[in-house]
């Protein structure tokens, strides 16, 4: 299987600011996805950008990927004290189709202080 | 309508207890998942089910049983708990068979093995 990886592990940030968290993963996709878990709850999916895109958006948040680095990046513009949270990038792997699986990295956690 | 649902959420085991977690869904998804996330870890894929009738292992299925009972239900049974089971669960669920989608999850159930 594969995983990705976010970094930072942990961001603290005060609101307003923007948050940047990447991800990296280790073969090729045809898509990546992003979730938000907040704190004792389950994940919700944020976005998905396919391979053939390049930069992707949703209300606050933005997403790039660069397939030849294989990395991505979700960026939160103006933030909330509502945006506390782990973020996981998450990225299929196996063969495809109607076995198709997502494998996810360890989370940022972000902390936005009001 | 409800989404996913899990029960129980919150479980005390010994250790050699049996347990089952029960999942369903009523958005008429063909997959479903059971994951485990563990501090530091992320999530991790236990089993998966691409549609009803079939099965078949992620990344972490030691120690785990699981069935489709139908479209709607998939268990997750562990037969004899070790504390390293302590964890929580997720189920997700999938519509499609194609290569892209979101996962919609439940709220998770917290499992103690002592």
């Amino acid at each position: 299987s594969q995983q990705g990886e976010e970094d930072p592990q942990a961001l603290s940030i005060q609101e307003g600011e923007n948050a940047t968290m990447n991800c990296s993963y280790k073969t090729s996709i045809n898509n990546l996805q992003w979730y938000r878990q907040n704190s004792g709850r389950g994940l919700v999916h944020l976005i998905l950008i396919r391979s053939n895109e390049r930069e992707k958006h949703s209300g606050r948040l933005r997403v790039t990927l660069d397939t030849s680095k294989k990395s991505s990046s979700l960026l939160i513009t103006a933030s909330r004290a509502a945006d506390t949270a782990s973020y996981f990038c998450a990225t299929p792997w196996g063969s495809g189709g109607s076995n198709y699986k997502l494998t996810f990295g360890k989370g940022t956690l972000l902390t936005v202080n009001p | 309508n409800a989404g996913v649902t899990q029960t129980p959420k919150f479980q005390v085991l010994k250790t050699g207890q049996s347990m089952t977690l029960q999942c369903a869904q009523d958005m008429n998804h063909n997959s479903m998942y059971w994951y485990r996330q563990d501090p530091g870890m992320g999530l991790r894929l236990i089993y998966y089910s691409a549609s009803e009738g079939t099965t078949d292992k992620g990344e972490v299925p030691n120690g785990y049983n699981v069935s489709r009972l139908n479209k709607r239900e998939f268990s997750l049974r562990l037969e004899s708990a070790a504390p390293s089971q302590t964890s929580v669960y997720f189920c997700a669920s999938r519509t499609g068979t194609g290569g892209t989608g979101e996962l919609f999850f439940g709220e998770g159930s917290r499992l103690t093995v002592l």
